[in-house]
């Protein structure tokens, strides 16, 4: 799977926009870009995931640059309840049953 | 309805002794897998079962054995435990081992060894 880079924690005001960004320069044409969220004490929960176009669901927005070697996770209106370690995975298409996760981002939403 | 539920959600026992994780998914997915978190916090799979097959096993043990009954559960059998199983073992399903299909998690359970 292409490794990814996310910064170790990141800051965001309640009700602004936490933008989460991701590297992944090394993906390859089949590998899909997905995000989780942990919050502590609880298991891994899924955000979504793309190809090559943006993509929009009810918990966030995921925009991937056209090379397709970045990403960003968009939280619109940050809650305090969205304070989570933000994890962003690139799946190969060769061993795609699992999930390789790494350090994550740790995104702290402040009153 | 939880999606995916775990038993128990804490178990603490003495090393040496074996225990069992149960999963269950009411999703109606085929696939299933283990994963572990270890005390860094780093999650890494160990098992993914198929339709009740077993597709993966990422060099685990042989302590560790899964047992597929039907599709809507997996369960983990850890013998003779050691120090180094402590961890939080995660249950997760998906509709198949598609690569766009994205996996659901249970909330875990948390193994101490002492």
């Amino acid at each position: 799977d292409a490794k990814t880079t996310q910064p170790p924690s990141m800051d965001c005001a309640e009700g602004r926009a936490a933008n989460l960004p991701c590297n992944h320069s090394t993906i390859s044409g089949n590998e899909y870009v997905y995000w989780y969220r942990q919050i502590h004490s609880q298991g891994p929960q899924y955000i979504i995931h793309g190809l090559k176009n943006n993509e929009t669901n009810e918990m966030a927005s995921l925009i991937i640059t056209e090379d397709r070697k970045s990403s960003t996770l968009i939280l619109p209106h940050a809650t305090l309840r969205d304070t989570a370690v933000y994890y962003c995975i690139v799946r190969n298409g060769g061993s795609n049953y699992k999930l390789t996760f790494g350090k994550g981002t740790l995104l702290t939403v402040n009153p | 309805d939880t999606a995916v539920s775990q038993t128990p959600k804490y178990l603490v026992t003495q090393m040496g002794n074996d225990k069992s994780i149960k999963c269950e998914q009411n999703l109606g997915h085929d696939t299933m897998y283990w994963y572990k978190q270890d005390s860094k916090k780093f999650l890494k799979i160990m098992f993914s079962y198929n339709n009740k097959e077993l597709i993966i096993n990422e060099t685990v043990p042989n302590r560790f054995s899964p047992k597929s009954p039907d599709k809507a559960h997996l369960n983990l059998h850890i013998n003779s435990l050691e120090l180094g199983d402590s961890a939080v073992y995660f249950c997760a399903s998906s509709q198949d081992l598609g690569i766009s299909q994205p996996q659901h998690f249970g909330d875990g359970t948390r193994l101490s060894i002492l």
